[in-house]
Formats: structure tokens, C-alpha cells, sequence
């Protein structure tokens, strides 16, 4: 059965930083990884899709990267600003499985 | 493009009454799931449906969650009777290539039920 954990649980910067969350999952036969935003009250915004073949997906100051023999991934924010601030999720996808989620990181950046 | 639609907001209902919740996905978007988001949890999916038909209900508690898909586009889920462990974020999700492990999941804001 997939597990998927997100370390740290929780994330204050001030403004400006680099940061790096973590995901890390048990079954390393996934179709993709996924990271999503949720802001408070909101449903989840997708941010970026990691296909197995891939490594990296990049997307203005985010970047995904995915190294699925070890099953990690890692999203870097450069430049952190305040609109950053939510809970970011991981989820996997299997073969016949559902995406499975994490529980989050909740980051908070401050001005 | 349209967003994910999901009503109510909002929705306060004692222990053993009944509820339903109604989602209208993106416009040619085939696939839509059913997820719950217990609080400081990540979502969990409760099913998911390809057309009008149930791809994956193997987490839905069958005995007192109900859902449908008529016609391929809208969807309800319904819990009867409710119970206080029901208390949660119901969110709606759909995405657009049937068959595609690929395609991005996209939200809608969800429902947020209490049950007192």
C-alpha cells in the first residue's frame, strides 16, 4: 500500500529565502508525481506533474524534481514572497491505485 | 475555461440526517473523483467515475455514501445517515483525457460539512 509522508509539517521563512520541501514515498512503481497548492478554505491548484520518466519539472521560481529509485521528490521556491504562503501537497500516482496524497506542508513566509 | 463547481459552500447538518453534494466538473473533462479531506489530512479518494461509469469505489463506505454520474457530466454525492467522524471537506476533481495517467487533477473549492 502507498504511503506518502511530507517533512516538515510546517515552514516559516522570511521573505526572500530559498526553500525546499520534501515528499517521500514507500511503492517506487508510480505513473507521477504531483505537487498542488491549497489555500486556506480552497479546494487545490495543481502546480507541476512529474511523469516517471522525467526528473525535474520547473515552472517560474518552482521547481519539481523526482529521483523515484530513492522515492523522493523535493519542490525548491526561490525567492519566497508572502502569496507563497499555503499548504503545498504531494501526491503519487500508481498503476491501478488512486493518487495518494500526503498531508502537507504548511509554509508561512514572512514579510 | 470554467472551473470545477461545487455546491454548497457550506453545510451544518445534526448526526443521522441525510445531505448531498453536487459538482458540475470542466467542460469535456471525462474523468471526475470524489475526495475527503478530514482536517490536517491530505485528501482521500472516495470515487472516481470515467463517463457515467465507477472506475474506483474501493474507499467509499458503501453502507451510508452514495454517488452518480448521470449522463457523464454532473455528479452528487449523497450520505445517509451522517455521522460526526463525516465532518470533513468534500472535494470534487476532475480531468481531461479518459485512460491518461497524465493528465493534472483540477479542484473545485469544495464543500465544507459539520456534522454536530
Amino acid at each position: 500500500k502507498q504511503e506518502v509522508t511530507q517533512i516538515p509539517a510546517a515552514l516559516s521563512v522570511p521573505e526572500g529565502e530559498n526553500l525546499v520541501l520534501n515528499c517521500s514515498f514507500t511503492d517506487s512503481a508510480i505513473y507521477n508525481l504531483q505537487w498542488f497548492r491549497q489555500d486556506p478554505g480552497k479546494g487545490l491548484t495543481s502546480l507541476l506533474l512529474i511523469q516517471s520518466s522525467q526528473r525535474e519539472q520547473t515552472s517560474g521560481r518552482l521547481n519539481a524534481s523526482l529521483d523515484k529509485s530513492s522515492g523522493r521528490s523535493t519542490l525548491y521556491i526561490a525567492a519566497s514572497q508572502p502569496g507563497d504562503s499555503a499548504t503545498y501537497l504531494c501526491a503519487v500516482k500508481g498503476g491501478n491505485t488512486p493518487l495518494v496524497f500526503g498531508k502537507g506542508t504548511r509554509l508561512s513566509v514572512i514579510a | 475555461e470554467a472551473g470545477v463547481a461545487q455546491s454548497p459552500r457550506y453545510k451544518i447538518i445534526e448526526k443521522r440526517q441525510s445531505v448531498a453534494f453536487w459538482c458540475n466538473p470542466i467542460s469535456g473533462h471525462a474523468t471526475l473523483y470524489w475526495y475527503q479531506q478530514i482536517l490536517g489530512q491530505g485528501p482521500k479518494l472516495l470515487i472516481q467515475f470515467q463517463n457515467n461509469g465507477v472506475v474506483d469505489d474501493s474507499q467509499l463506505p458503501k453502507d451510508r455514501f452514495s454517488a452518480e454520474r448521470l449522463k457523464g457530466v454532473d455528479s452528487t454525492l449523497k450520505i445517509q445517515p451522517a455521522k460526526l467522524e463525516d465532518s470533513a471537506v468534500y472535494l470534487c476533481a476532475s480531468s481531461l483525457t479518459p485512460g491518461s495517467d497524465n493528465s493534472p487533477l483540477h479542484f473545485g473549492n469544495g464543500t465544507r460539512l459539520t456534522v454536530t
